[in-house]
């Protein structure tokens, strides 16, 4: 079984619509990603959480929200979608080391907002 | 702004030649990170160098680090067609206190023709 996995793994939606990208890992990590990826523009970090209690906004928070519902799951929410959000879509977690460890990616999330 | 840059963006050779791809930072790092994704897939991590560490090797792959010239480069040896992919640079860069987050480049591409 895949250590980071992402729920669903496609999906098509209209522009206003409430969505939410499920993330989950069982690799005992204490950190968790959110970024998007577009083409010609790389990974960018929308948010993170160090731990349950910590969540931190990314370098493109607007738009979105986020729940940690235990250490296993990270959710992503677009409380209402708008067709720029159209993206593939990437959880990620890390050990804890104080400095940076590897990160490891889930499968993605292909989302269209039309 | 990225703090990671690959060059180049694309990158087409022959099976067997070697692949040099290029990373330039803009600030102090701790570890810089190379990462493969397979195209839509998610990014699986190839391998971590460190601020100290100007040489690191793992199977066909060799990464340089010059921390003066805020750059570094990995080569692919031997490259095969199942090689293509592409690979993104990775830098860390503190969030705040002990912690740490990393800034993807954009990427290059590279496709190895059979």
């Amino acid at each position: 079984d895949a250590d980071v996995t992402q729920t669903p793994r496609n999906r098509i939606t209209k522009t206003g619509k409430r969505i939410m990208l499920e993330c989950s890992q069982t690799k005992g990590h204490d950190r968790m990603y959110w970024y998007r990826q577009d083409p010609g523009l790389g990974l960018r970090l929308i948010y993170y959480s160090f731990d349950v209690k910590d969540i931190n906004k990314g370098e493109i928070s607007d738009g979105y929200s986020v729940s940690r519902q235990a250490q296993a799951k990270f959710s992503l929410s677009l409380e209402s979608a708008i067709p720029n959000q159209t993206a593939l879509y990437f959880c990620a977690t890390s050990g804890f080391g104080g400095l940076t460890d590897t990160q490891y990616f889930g499968p993605g999330t292909r989302l269209t907002v039309l | 702004s990225q703090q990671g840059e690959e060059d180049p963006q694309a990158l087409s050779i022959q099976e067997g030649e070697n692949a040099t791809m290029n990373c330039s930072y803009k600030t102090s790092i701790n570890n810089l990170q190379w990462y493969r994704q397979n195209s839509g897939r998610g990014l699986v991590h190839l391998i971590l160098i460190r601020s100290n560490e100007r040489e690191k090797h793992s199977g066909r792959l060799r990464v340089t680090l010059d921390t003066s010239k805020k750059s570094s480069s990995l080569l692919i040896t031997a490259s095969r067609a199942a090689d293509t992919a592409s690979y993104f640079c990775a830098t860390d860069t503190n969030s705040g206190g002990s912690n740490y987050k990393l800034t993807f480049g954009k990427g290059t591409l590279l496709t190895v023709n059979p």
